[in-house]
């Protein structure tokens, strides 16, 4: 089974600053690597991904950063603000499964924004 | 924007009852997923199917079983209730011809308690 180990398991940021989430990966087929948020009580949702060929992707206050030689990718909350409160999930969509790819979940990191 | 719902957000069963969890989208998706989640542990798939009729087991499958007769819905079973099945259980839908594959479409997920 391959896996994509997700650091920290929670993490708490005062409003305003950076908050760092990041992924490993062991399989180098991989061919995106997808961001998931989930705020309480609802399901996750895509927030941004990247392709392995581009070293970082940004949109808005979130940035994805690759390193393909490490194997390591990594999401930049920029000015984080409460709202942003909520799990978020790396993942990537395991190539070559049957006719549904099965898309691989890290095991989220529960991120908590300080006033 | 697609919808996936969930029969229900909340539920509480007895050890040994059969239970059901319902899933239906309205998108025309052919893939839909079934995961649960727990603390620590991400989202691991139970069974996934890519067509009516059609499924294939995800990582999980052991006391789960699942039903799709029509493309719109998918059905997660446990056959006989047991206390480690309590978890947040959501279900997802992607269309299988995508070039984004890593986009999956969640509902609001079933927070089911077995006593």
């Amino acid at each position: 089974q391959q896996q994509v180990k997700q650091s920290p398991q929670s993490l708490i940021v005062q409003k305003g600053g950076i908050s760092i989430i990041n992924c490993a990966y062991e399989n180098t087929a991989f061919d995106y690597f997808p961001w998931y948020q989930q705020f309480p009580g609802k399901g996750p949702a895509l927030l941004i991904a990247i392709r392995p060929d581009v070293s970082e992707k940004k949109e808005g206050r979130f940035t994805i950063s690759f390193n393909k030689s490490a194997k390591q990718f990594s999401l930049h909350i920029m000015d984080s603000q409460p709202g942003d409160s909520a799990t978020y999930f790396c993942a990537a969509p395991q190539p070559g499964y049957s006719s549904a790819s099965k898309i691989i979940f890290g095991s989220g990191t529960r991120l908590s924004i300080r006033p | 924007d697609v919808k996936v719902t969930q029969s229900s957000r909340y539920l509480v069963k007895r050890t040994g009852e059969k239970v059901f969890l319902e899933c239906v989208q309205d998108m025309d998706h052919e893939n839909m997923f079934w995961y649960r989640q727990d603390p620590g542990l991400g989202l691991r798939l139970i069974y996934f199917s890519y067509d009516v009729k059609m499924k294939e087991k995800g990582d999980i499958p052991e006391g789960y079983s699942v039903s799709r007769e029509k493309k719109e819905r998918f059905s997660l079973i446990l056959e006989s209730a047991s206390t480690n099945q309590t978890s947040m259980y959501l279900c997802a839908s992607r269309p299988r011809d995508r070039v984004f594959h890593y986009e999956q479409y969640f509902g609001p997920g079933t927070r089911l308690t077995v006593t």
